[in-house]
């Protein structure tokens, strides 16, 4: 496997249902993030973890859950999601969580949810 | 302040012209514009980015002008293909390092 790896690529689950998200990134990278990306919308910064560390949360209701357990796996959880949150989500990772030359950010294929 | 506008929203073209894709910023700390290609299916990826010190980047086909003074730039794709058919995204980064996206701009090169 190289670059960013997303699984499951979809995923149906109803409002009552518990499931994850899961990113690996085979980079040797150490920021990884969670975007949210719905139709005719800009791509939403929904989560960063730098060093396993999360540093930003971007006001993301308390029914996404992510986990950062290494420097290579990212995860969100999921739990009562409302419709509304049907969308892809994106997981990249970069070098590090901050600016500066080559500090790229590198994109998954992305998990698309339909929440029913 | 940290939005990024982006227009248009769709772009028909045929193969062999010249689709322009523009943006718009207002904060002056933005250091790095990048943009994104993605085709269905898939995440976006890098396809080319410019620091505001530089008015033009060309790679390959794809090129990007930079207007600093009015806070604007650009994306051109000389002799478009079919296979360019993608949806086009701007951003700008912040010095923490966090991209604010456009919306995105559905291309469609016609054969």
């Amino acid at each position: 496997e190289t670059g960013v790896t997303q699984t499951p690529r979809h995923l149906v689950m109803g409002m009552t249902n518990k499931k994850s998200l899961k990113c690996e990134q085979h980079l040797g990278h150490n920021a990884m993030y969670w975007y949210k990306q719905s139709a005719k919308k800009p791509l939403e910064l929904m989560f960063v973890y730098n060093f396993k560390e999360q540093t930003e949360n971007n006001s993301v209701p308390s029914r996404f859950s992510p986990e950062c357990p290494n420097s290579s796996h990212l995860f969100l959880h999921l739990h009562t999601l409302q419709p509304e949150d049907s969308a892809l989500y994106l997981c990249a990772s970069s070098q590090e969580a901050s600016g500066g030359t080559g500090n790229e950010q590198f994109f998954g294929p992305g998990t698309r949810l339909t929440v029913l | 302040q940290q939005q990024v506008k982006q227009s248009p929203q769709s772009l028909i073209v045929q193969k062999g012209g010249i689709p322009i894709i523009n943006c718009a910023y207002e904060n002056t700390a933005f250091d790095y514009f990048p943009w994104y290609q993605q085709f269905p299916g898939k995440g976006p990826a890098l396809l080319i980015a410019i620091r505001p010190d530089v008015s033009e980047k060309k790679e390959g086909r794809f090129t990007i002008s930079f207007n600093k003074s009015a806070k604007q730039f650009s994306l051109h794709i000389m002799d478009s293909q079919p296979g360019d058919s993608a949806t086009y995204f701007c951003a700008a980064r912040n010095q923490g390092g966090k991209l604010i996206f456009g919306q995105g701009t559905e291309l469609s090169v016609k054969p």
